[in-house]
């Protein structure tokens, strides 16, 4: 167990709609990362948010955006879903000390229908 | 962040040490080596990182050559349950640094 979590662990929805993942990040880490995995794309990173603030911006489609709360929890809203966005999302998250350690919650699976 | 090059397979025994090697030629000197697996769709899962002087804990052992242009991960006794792709991935440290992966080798443990 990492530490991460993630909800939900499974969701299907329809084309066209919206939904949101949330991550609750490792007791006292400041940052969140947010990876997309679809089968034929590997590990993608997303979205970087440090304490609230983003920090780096991956391939993110301006279709899906995320945010980081006070409470350091953070989601990321996806849109106007597409087939193509059904995949694996991964939170990860890092304090400041102990080398920035990166750790993975257990992902959630989004299944476009 | 620096590149990384892994064989894209192999496999090993149950109970006989896994041997990993990743390819890091362009490292800069604050870069380190990091080493994370992902079971079968599940979060990808730290194993170990280091600098340049040889680490282990208790998944694994690291050694990174004296010019640091490659390493090698080592699972001393592997079992079924190492069967997993393994990720050799170069970053410096810091608030904000991700991680890039590449494709990973993947390893299969055979009874």
């Amino acid at each position: 167990d990492s530490g991460v979590t993630q909800t939900p662990k499974h969701l299907i929805t329809a084309t066209g709609q919206r939904v949101t993942l949330r991550c609750s990040p490792r007791s006292g880490d400041l940052s969140v990362y947010w990876y997309q995995q679809s089968l034929d794309q590997g590990l993608q990173f997303l979205i970087q948010y440090y304490n609230g603030e983003e920090r780096a911006k991956g391939n993110i489609l301006e279709r899906f955006s995320a945010q980081q709360f006070p409470d350091l929890h953070s989601e990321l809203n996806l849109s106007s879903l597409e087939l193509g966005d059904s995949a694996l999302y991964f939170c990860a998250s890092s304090d400041t000390f102990s080398g920035n350690t990166i750790y993975f919650g257990e992902g959630s699976w989004l299944t476009v229908v | 962040d620096a590149k990384t090059t892994q064989p894209t397979s192999m496999d090993c025994a149950e109970g006989r040490a896994a041997n990993l090697p990743c390819n890091h030629s362009t490292i800069s000197g604050n870069e380190y080596v990091y080493w994370y697996r992902q079971i079968h769709s599940q979060g990808p899962q730290y194993i170990i990182h280091g600098l340049k002087n040889n680490e282990t804990n208790e998944m694994a052992s690291l050694i990174i050559t004296e010019d640091r242009k490659s390493s090698t991960l080592i699972l001393p006794h592997a079992t079924l349950r190492d069967t997993a792709v393994y990720y050799c991935i170069v970053r410096t440290p810091g608030a904000n640094s991700k991680l890039t992966f590449g494709k990973g080798i993947t390893l299969s443990v055979r009874p």
